[in-house]
């Protein structure tokens, strides 16, 4: 067990309302991301963070922002959902020195 | 920048058949190389990973994959597959002084009986 959880894990909105998801990790690591999963897609980078206050983007940013003001919660959040943001949000963490992600367990989120 | 391509979206495979499936990356910096395993309703797993030293790597499982530095080529191998590896494979690179972390299209393994 990782030590990460994600919520809400399901949430139906509507488009053009704000959402934000939240993931919270206990293992105090530096590097966290979050990716969304869409079919033949694969995963794709959203934003990450390398510390507090340290973000940077990923592939698929546009729509998205984040926030880390604590080691242990990295925010992501829709300013104003639109369908195609209809997806499955995965956040991840990097064990330190090992290279590995570990997963939450996702977040299915559905905009109307 | 870095990339990944899994060329093979689907793998039929008939069960105690060996199975491959393909990975090639690119990218302008030294690179770490792993395979994760998605089951059903599920997050993904570490099955195993290149960092440095040997080129052959063991995972869990069963399975191992050969990183080629002149291919650029990652691909993972599992000489006699399980019904319960029926799962969705993806590669995924991560460059070496960089803190991007990123992930092929997935194949989809599907194990016959």
């Amino acid at each position: 067990d990782a030590g990460i959880t994600q919520s809400p894990r399901h949430k139906v909105t509507e488009t053009g309302t704000p959402v934000t998801l939240r993931c919270h990790q206990t293992e105090n690591h530096r590097y966290m991301y979050w990716y969304r999963q869409d079919p033949g897609h694969g995963l794709r980078l959203i934003h990450y963070s390398y510390g507090v206050k340290d973000t940077d983007k990923g592939e698929v940013s546009d729509g998205y922002s984040v926030s880390r003001s604590k080691t242990e919660d990295f925010l992501l959040t829709l300013e104003s959902a639109t369908s195609s943001q209809t997806s499955v949000y995965f956040c991840a963490i990097e064990g330190s020195n090992t290279g590995e992600l570990f997963f939450g367990e996702g977040s299915r989120l559905t905009v109307l | 920048a870095q990339s990944v391509t899994q060329l093979d979206s689907q793998v039929p495979v008939f069960e105690e058949a060996p199975v491959e499936l393909r990975c090639n990356y690119s990218s302008s910096v030294s690179v770490y190389l792993f395979w994760y395993v998605q089951y059903p309703n599920q997050g993904l797993q570490l099955l195993l990973k290149y960092l440095s030293g040997s080129t052959l790597v063991k995972g869990i499982n069963g399975f191992e994959a050969e990183f080629n530095k002149s291919q650029t080529s990652f691909h993972l191998r599992k000489p006699s597959v399980h019904i319960s590896d029926t799962a969705e494979y993806f590669c995924a690179v991560s460059g070496s002084g960089t803190y991007k972390y990123i992930f092929g299209t997935g194949t989809r393994l599907k194990v016959l009986a």
